[in-house]
């Protein structure tokens, strides 16, 4: 069965630092990935998604993440942070249900302080 | 367009009450989901709808029953519900993307705040 790992529970970093945050599966097949961002009262919002080609993803609000096979990893990257991004960070991977329907496995999500 | 739109935002209702939670969405999208998020917990699938069909139902307690009556709607009918079941519940939707890397993208919408007294 898949799974999903987020291996820190809290963040906290400075604002205009910049920003690592991790994500394992496991996955038998080449797996569909998603980071979402959950700002508090809010729903989720995709911030951005792997399926093939290219391993370095790029996605909204300056984020990136790569697709690490061999480490089976896909990490949330930020060059520079802004205290409008502190949130819950979700990783997902998504399997087939059939029918055209999806089932998303979220990590336990890992929780994201800025300090101006 | 990645909009999928829930009403109400927030719902207080007793445990004899009979309400409804609302979604929809006009992105052409066939598959819609039930998802379930307690407070500083990941969201938890309950229920996917395939082409307006149920698919999955991950072992909800009868007192939720949803209801998908055409390809943009759906719906999650509460009864008799107990206080645990307060939590913030999460309409999605998705579509296989048309573009070449084929894969599926599941878009939420921002949740109804449920608060069961």
């Amino acid at each position: 069965a898949q799974s999903v790992t987020q291996p820190d529970i809290h963040i906290t970093v400075s604002e205009g630092a910049s920003l690592e945050l991790r994500c394992n599966y496991s996955y038998g097949a080449t797996p569909y990935l998603f980071w979402y961002v959950q700002s508090p009262g809010q729903g989720l919002q995709l911030l951005l998604k792997y399926f093939s080609g290219d391993t370095l993803v790029q996605g909204i609000k300056g984020f990136e993440a790569e697709f690490k096979r061999s480490q089976s990893s896909f990490n949330l990257r930020k060059p520079s942070v802004h205290w409008s991004d502190a949130a819950e960070y979700f990783c997902a991977v998504a399997t087939g249900s059939g029918a055209g329907s999806y089932q998303l496995t979220f990590g336990k999500g890992t929780k994201l302080s800025v300090i101006p | 367009d990645t909009e999928v739109t829930q009403t109400p935002k927030h719902l207080v209702m007793g445990m004899t009450n009979k309400k409804s939670l609302k979604c929809e969405q006009h992105m052409g999208h066939r598959a819609m989901y039930w998802y379930k998020q307690k407070a500083k917990k990941p969201p938890e699938l309950m229920f996917v709808y395939s082409y307006e069909k149920l698919s999955i139902n991950e072992s909800v307690p009868s007192r939720f029953s949803p209801e998908c009556p055409n390809s943009s709607l759906l719906n999650l009918h509460l009864h008799a519900l107990q206080p645990e079941d307060s939590a913030l519940y999460l309409c999605a939707s998705s579509l296989r993307d048309r573009g070449r890397d084929g894969g599926n993208t599941i878009y939420f919408g921002e949740g109804s705040w449920l608060t069961v007294v």
